[in-house]
This record gives structure tokens, C-alpha cells and sequence, in this order.
């Protein structure tokens, strides 16, 4: 089952710029994690965030969490060529030990 | 560490054959996971293993799929018959007890034909 979808499905911007996707997901959590993959590759932990933090940093990386509306997002700051890869947030189920992860955002940051 | 480390890399076999993959997980990590990959399913979770023992197998598609992990640092994922919409990008991956991300191998791709 999809517990978060990714929006939007794909998004191309220019090296400098900042990229922002989102997630919403359905059930409650304990937290929310972001993986970059990129191609023919597996998925790289990014950060985690618990349901009771609003936002959290790691580098030029930003994620903030609205449990209320059951949406987080990531902002990555001054992209580069070497951001582009597909993004995907993952939920727990209910706090248990399985992640559920979304189709992802497929980011293409041009040179 | 090497990393969670998977083989084969790529495996192409025939419709009916048996599959085996497997997965080194990384020292230390209790927890292990089984995910297929595919353009119009994403990832999805087909297992999941705590300390050796299976704790969630309610995503194997069908009979035809079974893991094992007969120690903490070797599980496998068989197939048997394998058929063509078994195609798909097999990764394992791990993780400690308690809080944190998991760690992702490499992947198999496997295409059955």
C-alpha cells in the first residue's frame, strides 16, 4: 500500500535554484524519512523526522512536518548538477518498524 | 563497513527457473527488509525481518516468493517458478534497533523472460 505520495511526480530546474517537493501521507506516524536514489542505484538516507519536530536541517537541506495536515516537504538550497535523482519520503505505519515510501519526485537539476 | 551488499547484481533467467538472491546486511543491524522496485508500483515492501526472526511477510505476492535469514549476517530471497512479472529491481536493506534510516544495498534486477 502507498502511505506517501510525492508531488510533483517530476520537477527540472536550473544548478542555483532551490527544489522543493512534497509528500502527504494517511495514517499517523512516529516519523517521516526523505531517500534520494539515483539511477540504476539504491535508495540513500537523507533525514529523519519525528512527529513531534516541525522542522529539521542537514546541510542544504531543509524538511518541515505539518501532522496536522499530514504533509511534509523538502526544500533542497542551491541545487546542483549532482541533486539530480529521484526524492521519496517514507512513513512508519503506525510507528512500526516498516517504512512505507512514496512513487517519488524524479528532480533534474540542469547545468 | 562495505554497506549492505547484495548479489547477483543482475540475473536473467527463464520463465519457470528458480531465483535466488541474496543479502549481506550490515554488522550489528537486527532488522532486515525485502522491497521490489517497479516503474508502475514503486517500492514495495515484501518482508521484513527483527533478529533473524520474519515479522511481516504479508507483502509476498504469492507462494511463489520465500526468505529466509538463517543468520544475522546472510538472508535470501527465492523465487520458484519465476515468471515474467517478477521483473523488477530486488533490494535489501537494514537497519539498527531503535531509531534511524535504513541502509539500502545495491539491488538485483532481475528479468525473467
Amino acid at each position: 500500500s502507498q502511505q506517501g505520495e510525492e508531488d510533483p511526480q517530476a520537477l527540472s530546474i536550473q544548478e542555483g535554484e532551490n527544489a522543493t517537493m512534497n509528500c502527504s501521507y494517511k495514517t499517523s506516524i512516529n516519523n517521516l524519512q526523505w531517500y534520494r536514489q539515483n539511477s540504476g542505484r539504491g535508495l540513500v538516507h537523507l533525514i529523519l523526522i519525528r512527529s513531534n519536530e516541525r522542522e529539521k536541517h542537514s546541510g542544504r537541506l531543509r524538511v518541515t512536518l505539518d501532522t496536522s495536515k499530514k504533509s511534509s516537504s523538502l526544500l533542497i538550497t542551491a541545487s546542483r548538477a549532482a541533486d539530480t535523482a529521484s526524492y521519496f519520503c517514507a512513513t512508519d505505519e503506525g510507528g512500526s518498524e516498516k517504512l512505507v515510501f512514496g512513487k517519488g519526485t524524479k528532480l533534474t537539476v540542469n547545468p | 563497513d562495505a554497506g549492505v551488499i547484495q548479489s547477483p547484481r543482475h540475473e536473467v533467467t527463464e520463465m519457470g527457473q528458480e531465483v535466488t538472491l541474496r543479502c549481506k546486511p550490515i554488522s550489528g543491524h537486527n532488522s532486515l527488509f525485502w522491497y521490489r522496485q517497479t516503474m508502475m508500483r514503486g517500492l514495495e515492501l515484501l518482508i521484513y525481518f527483527n533478529n533473524n526472526v520474519p515479522i511481516d511477510d504479508s507483502g509476498m505476492p504469492e507462494d511463489r516468493f520465500s526468505a529466509k535469514m538463517p543468520n544475522a549476517s546472510f538472508s535470501t530471497l527465492k523465487i520458484q517458478p519465476s515468471e515474467p512479472r517478477d521483473s523488477a529491481v530486488y533490494f535489501c536493506a537494514s537497519k539498527a534497533t531503535g531509531g534511524g534510516g535504513y541502509t539500502f544495498g545495491s539491488g538485483t534486477r532481475l528479468t525473467v523472460v
